[in-house]
C-alpha cells in the first residue's frame, strides 16, 4: 500500500531558529501533498496544499512567510517553520495523494512533533 | 467555514457497540470519511461514504445520509485496541482538501 514517511519524528528547537520537515512518497508519485497541523486534544487543522512544482496555496490565517513549504519533486514535500515561537509548538502532520489514486484517497504521514522552548 | 460536529467523548464497555454520530453543514460535498487516530500517531484511514447507505467493513461500519447531513460510525464487539480519537471528516470542492471535526476520543473499558 501507499506509504508516506515524515522526518523527523519530534524534534526540539530554540526560539528564533528554523526547522524543516520533510514528508516523503515511498512508493507512488504525489502530485498533491497537504500539511495539517494538530493542537494537543484538538483536531486537523489544514495549512497549506502543495502541488508539485508550483506554489503552496496557504489556508486563511497561514503566515505563508513564516511556513514556507516547497515541493521540488513527486515525492517529497517539504516544510520548513522559520523563526520559531513555542506558540508553534504542534503536532505537524502531512498526506498525500498521487496521480493513480482514487478521487478520495488521500496518505497520513506518521507527524511530526515540534516543541519550541 | 465549513461545520463539522461530533461529541467530544463516549465510553463503552469491551465487547459492546457504540456509534459516533457526524453531522456537517459545508459549501459542498464530495465524500465523507472516518479515521481513527491514537494519540501521538497519524490518522488511519476507516471508511470512506458518499453515497447514502450504510457501507459495512467488519467491525466497523459507516452510514450517510446526504439530505440530513448526517453520518455515523458503528464499532462492535468493541476492543482495549479501540481506545482512540475519531475523526469525521468531509471533502466539501473539488480540490480533495479534507475539512475535519474535533474528533470524538473514545474510551473503552474492561
Amino acid at each position: 500500500g501507499a506509504v508516506v514517511s515524515q522526518h523527523p519524528s519530534w524534534v526540539i528547537c530554540k526560539s528564533g531558529t528554523s526547522v524543516k520537515i520533510e514528508c516523503r512518497s515511498l512508493d507512488f508519485q504525489a502530485t498533491t501533498m497537504f500539511w495539517y497541523r494538530q493542537f494537543p486534544k484538538q483536531s486537523l487543522m489544514l495549512m497549506a496544499t502543495s502541488n508539485e512544482g508550483s506554489k503552496a496555496t496557504y489556508e486563511q490565517g497561514v503566515e505563508k512567510d513564516k511556513f514556507l513549504i516547497n515541493h521540488a519533486s513527486l515525492t517529497l514535500s517539504t516544510l520548513t517553520v522559520t523563526s520559531a515561537h513555542p506558540e508553534d509548538s504542534s503536532f505537524y502532520i502531512c498526506s498525500a495523494r498521487g496521480l493513480a489514486e482514487a478521487a478520495y484517497e488521500q496518505y497520513f504521514g506518521p507527524g511530526t512533533r515540534l516543541t519550541v522552548t | 467555514g465549513q461545520n463539522i460536529d461530533q461529541p467530544t467523548e463516549m465510553t463503552a464497555t469491551e465487547g459492546a457497540i457504540v456509534q459516533i454520530n457526524c453531522t456537517y453543514q459545508t459549501s459542498g460535498f464530495n465524500g465523507l470519511f472516518w479515521y481513527q487516530q491514537h494519540a501521538g500517531e497519524a490518522p488511519t484511514f476507516l471508511s470512506y461514504n458518499v453515497l447514502d447507505g450504510l457501507e459495512e467493513k467488519g467491525r466497523f461500519s459507516s452510514f450517510l445520509s446526504r439530505s440530513k447531513g448526517y453520518s455515523y460510525l458503528l464499532l462492535k464487539e468493541l476492543q482495549m485496541k479501540d481506545s482512540a480519537s475519531y475523526l469525521c471528516a468531509v471533502i466539501p470542492g473539488d480540490d480533495y482538501k479534507l475539512s475535519f471535526g474535533a474528533g470524538t476520543t473514545v474510551t473503552v473499558r474492561a
